[in-house]
């Protein structure tokens, strides 16, 4: 079974610019969460999307948004980019509650805003 | 969501067991305790999960006494490789999927 897919590994920004990511979950799985990861604030909940649906939000500002598709690929949108950020972005995805297996990880997308 | 405390860093020796204590006080009845290993620029890798007593998986174990408000992740013979950064949470599957990780434990085992 292939794993979570995130696109692109690496990507370079200016700052003022928008920036889209994206993640291909698990095949079956209906869950996908983004988290972003600065050696800082460390491992951070952006938002939860089920069936093209936004189940959760964490504590980030409206520049950060995301998406869902039918197909359960997911995207996730930053605009205004500012120096801060600059982070790895993971996607998560999870299939059927109780699997027991909690979330599989992508390798994430390195993002640098200079 | 309960809040989980973990020791920031720890250090062993390969072949030594290791065992890694987290606290949630605050745990509710219907949470699971969940552990993940992330490797640095990597995402986190799910270890082991479970609800009371004892979980055993060919990668580790996990031990949750009765009164669920700590548990500890052992990992059998460690090696060079297992060196990494373990994470601790605690939350319901049924009713919310947001995990909130905390700043996990920073593991290094030496030769």
């Amino acid at each position: 079974k292939a794993g979570v897919t995130q696109t692109p590994r690496y990507l370079i920004k200016t700052r003022g610019q928008q920036v889209t990511l994206s993640c291909s979950p698990i095949s079956g799985h209906r869950s996908v969460s983004w988290y972003q990861q600065t050696p800082g604030q460390g491992l951070q909940f952006l938002f939860e999307y089920f069936s093209e649906t936004q189940r959760n939000k964490g504590n980030f500002p409206g520049r950060f948004s995301g998406r869902q598709f039918s197909n359960s690929r997911s995207e996730m949108n930053v605009s205004t980019l500012e120096l801060g950020d600059s982070a790895l972005y993971l996607c998560a995805s999870r299939g059927a509650i109780l699997e027991g297996y909690g979330y599989t990880f992508g390798s994430g997308t390195r993002l640098t805003v200079v | 969501l309960a809040k989980t405390t973990q020791p920031i860093s720890m250090d062993s020796y390969e072949g030594q067991e290791v065992n890694i204590t987290c606290s949630h006080n605050n745990i509710a009845t219907n949470d699971y305790i969940t552990w993940y290993q992330q490797f640095p620029s990597q995402g986190p890798r799910f270890i082991i999960q479970g609800y009371k007593t004892k979980v055993t998986n060919e990668v580790a174990s996990l031990f949750i006494p009765a009164d669920r408000k700590s548990s500890t992740l052992s990992l059998p013979r460690v090696s060079l490789s297992d060196t990494a950064v373990y994470y601790c949470l605690v939350g319901d599957q049924i009713v919310s999927n947001d995990m909130r990780f905390g700043a996990g434990t920073r593991l290094t085992v030496k030769p």
